[in-house]
């Protein structure tokens, strides 16, 4: 069964880079159908996408517009691991984070079990 | 604001049905599939309803969807005490080219 493995700190500095790793097993990072996204939670917003990387003869990213400027979204093929980078951060990006995989008509299936970023000095 | 507008609440009684709604647009809803999520307190959102009805394996009928135009519709029976959790609509906009999720709407079972 497909499984994601989150990793990475839980405390980042006001005007750091928070990054974030999610290990896939049971899939593969270059699926043709799948794509691969990270998702954000807190109380005050609620479930927000962020953004997805995907593969389809070549590699594609989709941010969500209000963090496009500050984000980066890479596949990491030789470890099938997908990450997050997300820069400058403010105390706003505190939140729970997940991976997850994502299809066109299935919705997000399969879930990362979260990270709780904090972002305070 | 979120693009997709849910009731922040509902409630209802032990064994009774509950209906969250979840209205959104053209760009949204209305030409894109629908997902409906469970979320419990320290575990990650679980995919109830995805393709706007259609459930994956191990959810129980008493969890179904619909969708008409730019609404959808995610409803409930036989209402336990363990269904109490946070609900999110979610789907694709096609003029934001990203990922849009409702508001959540606050289950009770009173």
């Amino acid at each position: 069964q497909v499984q994601l493995q989150q990793s990475g700190p839980g405390l980042v500095k006001p005007s750091q880079t928070l990054s974030l790793t999610c290990a896939i097993s049971g899939d593969s990072v270059f699926s043709t159908s799948a794509a691969w996204n990270w998702i954000r939670q807190s109380p005050s917003r609620g479930l927000e996408w962020l953004g997805r990387t995907y593969y389809r003869s070549k590699w594609y990213n989709e941010y969500t517009v209000s963090v496009k400027s500050r984000i980066t979204m890479n596949p990491h093929t030789s470890k099938n691991q997908f990450s997050l980078q997300l820069n400058s951060v403010t105390p706003e990006d505190t939140a729970m984070y997940y991976c997850a995989r994502g299809y066109v008509d299935r919705g997000l299936d399969v879930w990362g079990q979260g990270t709780t970023v904090t972002v305070s000095s | 604001q979120s693009v997709l507008t849910q009731p922040p609440s509902v409630s209802a009684a032990p064994g009774q049905k509950v209906t969250i709604s979840c209205s959104g647009s053209s760009s949204n809803i209305g030409n894109n599939y629908v997902s409906w999520y469970q979320h419990l307190p320290g575990t990650a959102p679980k995919l109830l309803i995805y393709d706007n009805n259609k459930r994956p394996s191990g959810i129980p009928d008493r969890f179904s969807g619909s969708k008409s135009v730019t609404s959808a519709t995610l409803g409930i029976t036989g209402l336990q005490t363990g269904d109490e959790a946070d609900y999110y609509c979610g789907t694709w906009d096609s003029s934001q080219n990203a990922g849009v999720f409702g508001g959540g709407t606050k289950l009770t079972v009173l």
